[in-house]
């Protein structure tokens, strides 16, 4: 069964330093979306993805925060200058749009800022 | 009022019970709702989507009703496998998967011996 794949699975980092997370979506679908969770409170929508562009994004997803497909298959996201709290858990999802508006989520990004 | 609500629990049930969960969102103009699982620091895996008519899945129920704003879930059986929190998700908008999910805060669910 396809699923989305996220690397690294954990990645520690000193604020002020820049990130990628990386995310292989599900290879047929089109929309792709990363989310966050804060230990401890719900999953928070950040930006989602389509044809290349941004479709919509959250308060959250300010200018520190990018997004790239930069091949067929990759789908990163970027902080540029990482804070005490954007420690949290950062998943991938993937839809294939059409009649189904399903999404999937990979495994995540623990990302811990010291 | 929040986006999307649900009770916190948790619900501890014994084994072979029937359970229910109840998630009410306030966006009356929302069109597809879901219910997806997550085990302790794991991703939210989907466990149904939620049609008007209502669907069911195995031991698995959901339904909508739109009248009042609140999607349900059922579990019967329950089983020691079932423990975790039952997040619910609305997506506002029904444009083919473009739109965010916007998740409640789950409800945890303990099935013990």
């Amino acid at each position: 069964e396809p699923e989305v794949t996220q690397t690294p699975s954990h990645q520690v980092t000193q604020m002020g330093q820049e990130v990628i997370l990386r995310c292989v979506p599900i290879s047929n679908h089109l929309y792709f979306y990363w989310y966050r969770q804060i230990l401890g409170q719900k999953v928070e929508f950040l930006v989602s993805f389509y044809n290349n562009e941004i479709s919509e994004k959250s308060e959250i997803f300010d200018d520190q925060f990018s997004v790239e497909r930069p091949d067929g298959s990759n789908f990163t996201l970027k902080i540029r200058s990482t804070k005490l709290e954007d420690s949290a858990m950062y998943f991938c999802a993937s839809s294939n749009g059409g009649s189904s508006y399903e999404q999937y989520f990979g495994p995540g990004t623990r990302l811990t800022v010291t | 009022r929040k986006e999307v609500e649900q009770d916190p629990g948790p619900f501890n049930v014994p084994e072979g019970a029937t359970v229910a969960f109840n998630c009410t969102y306030s966006n009356s103009a929302s069109q597809s709702f879901f219910w997806y699982r997550q085990d302790c620091r794991k991703e939210p895996k989907l466990l149904m989507s939620v049609y008007s008519s209502g669907n069911e899945d195995g031991r698995f129920t959901a339904q909508l009703n739109r009248a009042s704003q609140y999607i349900s879930l059922l579990i019967r059986d329950s089983k020691l496998s079932d423990s975790a929190t039952y997040l619910c998700a609305v997506n506002p908008r029904n444009t083919g998967g473009g739109n965010k999910l916007t998740f409640g805060t789950g409800t945890q669910l303990k099935v013990e011996l």
